[in-house]
């Protein structure tokens, strides 16, 4: 079984100020692990995920995430907030072969200026 | 031109109206995705196909069907729709030959069951 929590339904930050959203994991495999990003009336985009590869994953538009076995987390991270990084943010997780990506239940950032 | 096209992207229907979502890619992928997607509950899985004769439940099946018309085609059908049905629907594809399965999204549909 594999599950996902996010922590905080709901992100606030200043401009310029760093993003934090938090992603915990659980998976009885080693997982696949990504952070998709929902723009208003949008579809959901791939932002970057995790492969087994580095343990620093880089994705677009500035965003990263490091994987921690240790802590079972894969916290998605950006130094300096830009307005349009204002949207709803999905971790999900997959357990290799395993077709099943579940998902956590998103966490919405608002930048205010 | 987008890789996963959805139609249509909004739909108003009433109770007991029979009907279709569809879902066409471009990617050459063998694997297609039905999720619905609910304010504070994420996105989940209806029903997935790894191939055209191959048709599996998800976690919410019940009221809904499918058809996996070609590679490129996968529908959703609600044969009765009812209120609570109302939602953003997704279709995604994957292909695990990339040895991770990654899943990319269609831009979905949003229904309304009046």
């Amino acid at each position: 079984a594999q599950s996902v929590t996010q922590l905080g339904s709901h992100v606030s930050v200043s401009e310029g100020a760093l993003v934090l959203l938090r992603c915990n994991y659980s998976s009885s495999v080693p997982p696949y692990l990504f952070w998709y990003v929902q723009y208003p009336n949008q579809g959901l985009q791939l932002l970057l995920k995790y492969t087994s590869a580095a343990t620093l994953v880089k994705g677009i538009n500035g965003f990263e995430a490091e994987f921690k076995k240790s802590e079972t987390s894969f916290h998605l991270t950006k130094p300096s907030a830009h307005m349009s990084d204002a949207a709803e943010y999905f971790c999900a997780v997959s357990g290799g072969s395993n077709y099943k990506l579940t998902f956590g239940k998103g966490t919405l950032l608002t930048v205010n200026p | 031109d987008a890789d996963v096209t959805q139609t249509p992207r909004n739909r108003i229907t009433k109770t007991g109206k029979r009907i279709m979502l569809e879902c066409s890619q471009t990617k050459g992928h063998d694997r297609m995705y039905w999720y619905r997607q609910d304010p504070g509950l994420g996105l989940r899985l209806i029903y997935y196909s790894f191939d055209v004769k191959d048709i599996n439940k998800g976690e919410i099946s019940d009221g809904y069907s499918v058809s996996r018309q070609a590679q490129a085609k996968f529908s959703l059908s609600l044969e009765s729709a009812i209120p609570n049905q109302t939602a953003l629907y997704f279709c995604a594809t994957s292909d695990f030959t990339d040895g991770t399965d990654t899943q990319y999204f269609g831009p979905g549909t949003r229904l309304t069951v009046l």
